[in-house]
């Protein structure tokens, strides 16, 4: 167990549709990363969070956003759903960030049909 | 749980050897790697990771060699045991250019028995 928790686990949508991911990272962890993996692809990285502010931005759609709040949880906004965007998507926390150990939570299942 | 990555290369090895994954990174600017292994159902973990400083680093049963010259990166792991199967992917993260960590493709190890 990393310490990261992320809900739902799986999450069933249809398209068009709008979802929120939540993450909690490790307690004391400042920094948040949100990851997409789909089935034939590695991970990608979307976007990174330093305590409440952005700190690095990836290949994170326009149709999608997040954000950390104060008490350092992050979610993830996923709007106007396709099937391409089906996919696990993973958090991972860090004391400080970038460079350093990530530790990542179980990961939502997002399912678009 | 759920295959990642059904299409990527695969290292098959008899319990006891020593595995070496290789990985080629892109980004001359980069500057800290990790190689993370990923098991079936879960999300990441960090295995070790190497400053751009440093060509070598070891950690218990693995050894992280880095070739700055060709952009290489490998990872060696000695006495391989059933355990140790998993999807293993590399990662970088450039000093520069938004600190946006990169993962490699991933490469299947598999241990017989």
């Amino acid at each position: 167990d990393s310490g990261v928790t992320q809900t739902p686990k799986h999450l069933i949508t249809a398209t068009g549709q709008r979802v929120t991911l939540r993450c909690s990272p490790r307690s004391g962890d400042l920094s948040v990363y949100w990851y997409q993996q789909s089935l034939d692809q590695g991970l990608q990285f979307l976007i990174q969070y330093y305590n409440g502010e952005e700190r690095a931005k990836g290949n994170i759609l326009e149709r999608f956003s997040a954000q950390q709040f104060p008490d350092l949880h992050s979610e993830l906004n996923l709007s106007s759903l396709e099937l391409g965007d089906s996919a696990l998507y993973f958090c991972a926390s860090s004391p400080t960030g970038p460079f350093g150990e990530q530790y990542f939570g179980p990961g939502t299942r997002l399912t678009v049909t | 749980g759920e295959s990642v990555g059904l299409h990527l290369p695969t290292l098959s090895v008899q319990e006891g050897d020593n595995s070496i994954i290789n990985c080629a990174y892109s980004n001359s600017a980069s500057d800290y790697f990790i190689w993370y292994k990923q098991e079936s159902g879960k999300g990441p973990q960090f295995i070790i990771d190497i400053r751009s400083n440093m060509d070598k680093r070891q950690g218990q049963r693995v050894t992280v060699l880095l070739n700055k010259t060709v952009k290489h990166l490998s990872l060696q792991i000695a006495a391989t045991q059933p355990g140790d199967s998993a999807v293993y992917f590399c990662a970088e993260t450039p000093s520069t250019g938004g600190f946006k960590t990169i993962f490699g493709a991933g490469t299947r190890l598999f241990v017989k028995a």
